[in-house]
């Protein structure tokens, strides 16, 4: 099977602007969540998607939205860029099972840099 | 969000060498999951780990997940230079979110 699929894989934009960062699960994955990576603040939790409704969101502003489509496939947006954006994006797709564990594959990211 | 204690935060290691990481938390987690993240790429999935006192291997790897399940160990034998880059664990509960630890970042020397 593909992986998780990540497009761009980098970026550059300046404050002010948009950004729109998609991603393709596994197939089969119905649950998509997105994470924010820098080297101070680690790993952070963004929002999880499954069956194109949000689940779970974590504690960013109202700038960072995603969606989910009928496919499974996501996307995040974030608007009004700040230089505290530049990031490391990640998704990552899993398959939620029957005893409700479940197993999390991350994409490669999407490198993005606010000038 | 809450963040795993995971220690140590860096390692470095003659190549040959055994390595060991260790998460803990706060909260009991019905599930553990190692990564291990080159630089500029996606966490790569090393290990999972779904009940209280579950031994699993991986090749060279080794991990654990806790009795108490508030913590797991991973275990590397006979560390190789490619072992080099940062190693996650990550535990989830009854809800739907992942909580990551901090990471530890090991080094091979040749």
């Amino acid at each position: 099977k593909a992986g998780v699929t990540q497009t761009p894989r980098y970026l550059i934009k300046t404050r002010g602007q948009q950004v729109t960062l998609s991603c393709s699960p596994i197939s089969g994955h119905r649950s998509v969540s997105w994470y924010q990576q820098t080297p101070g603040q680690g790993l952070q939790f963004l929002f999880e998607y499954f069956s194109e409704t949000q689940r779970n969101k974590g504690n960013f502003p109202g700038r960072f939205s995603g969606r989910q489509f009928s496919n499974s496939r996501s996307e995040m947006n974030v608007s009004t860029l700040e230089l505290g954006d530049s990031a490391l994006y990640l998704c990552a797709s899993s398959l939620l099972d029957r005893g409700s564990t479940k197993t999390q594959y991350f994409g490669p990211g999407t490198r993005l840099l606010v000038l | 969000g809450q963040q795993l204690n995971q220690s140590p935060q860096s390692m470095f290691i003659q190549e040959g060498e055994d390595v060991s990481m260790n998460c803990t938390s706060s909260s009991i987690f019905n599930t553990w999951l190692w990564y291990k993240q080159d630089p500029g790429e996606g966490p790569v999935l090393l290990i999972a780990l779904y009940k209280a006192g579950e031994l699993t291997s991986n090749g060279r790897l080794t991990a654990q997940f806790g009795i108490t399940r508030k913590d797991s160990f991973l275990n590397i034998s006979a560390s190789i230079p490619s072992d080099v880059g940062i190693y996650f664990c990550a535990g989830h509960n009854t809800g739907n979110q992942f909580y990551f630890g901090t990471g530890t970042s090991l080094t091979v020397i040749p």
